[in-house]
């Protein structure tokens, strides 16, 4: 099973809302990434996990908030956000961090900011 | 930080023909992989190919680490090829760093 799992699949909010988008892979992975793709761009690395301790924050603002609980799973908290930030939001995993191996991606959060 | 580059960056092809996409990388790598992201934004991994040659079906990649570039080549396109084919790479655990894609239509 090389499959990795994120809920919801569309998400609307405002900008004074708080929620969060959640990733789960079930292969033993011990790194995980967040990663925004804008429409007709390449994605761009947000967050990086290594044994769910924080390894690389690409100076990401601080409305948003990344949180491994456990090895499995992995959310994004989002806070005030702004219409700029509507894109396709990545979660990718790997055996290790990245270098070492295949990253599987999941189908994406495509989140809206109105 | 490491660059990366695709070509051509749209290709429109009949179905049944062939193609070759080109990625070139401005630094030693020790991860590529090649994508193909669907309309609907999933990215399906291709081939994981640092160095190398590798063969799936119709698709095949050939790395040639020591000049910085990859080629993946698609032989009796299908209109299910159609989207956006991505190069991504990897300097030694810096960062994984994605090239701006070819997005390639294949008509029936």
């Amino acid at each position: 099973d090389t499959e990795v799992t994120q809920t919801p699949k569309h998400l609307v909010m405002g900008m004074t809302n708080k929620k969060s988008l959640k990733c789960e892979q079930h292969m033993g992975h011990r790194a995980m990434y967040w990663y925004k793709q804008k429409a007709k761009k390449p994605p761009e690395l947000m967050f990086v996990y290594s044994y769910e301790k924080l390894s690389i924050n690409e100076s990401v603002p601080s409305r948003f908030s990344p949180e491994c609980p456990n090895s499995s799973l992995l959310n994004l908290h989002l806070h005030a956000l702004q219409p700029e930030d509507s894109a396709l939001y990545l979660c990718a995993s790997s055996q290790r961090l990245a270098g070492t191996g295949i990253q599987y991606f999941g189908a994406g959060t495509r989140l809206s900011v109105l | 930080g490491i660059q990366v580059e695709q070509s051509p960056p749209d290709l429109i092809l009949q179905e049944g023909a062939n193609s070759t996409l080109r990625c070139n990388f401005s630094d030693s790598v020790n991860n590529l992989q090649w994508f193909h992201q669907n309309p609907w934004g999933q990215l399906i991994n291709l081939f994981y190919i640092p160095s190398g040659t590798k063969q799936n079906g119709r698709l095949s990649a050939t790395t040639v680490a020591t000049e910085r570039y990859s080629l993946l080549y698609i032989s009796s396109s299908q209109t299910t090829d159609s989207g956006v084919y991505f190069c991504a790479v990897d300097n030694y655990g810096q960062n994984f760093v994605f090239g701006p894609g070819t997005r390639l239509s294949v008509l029936p």
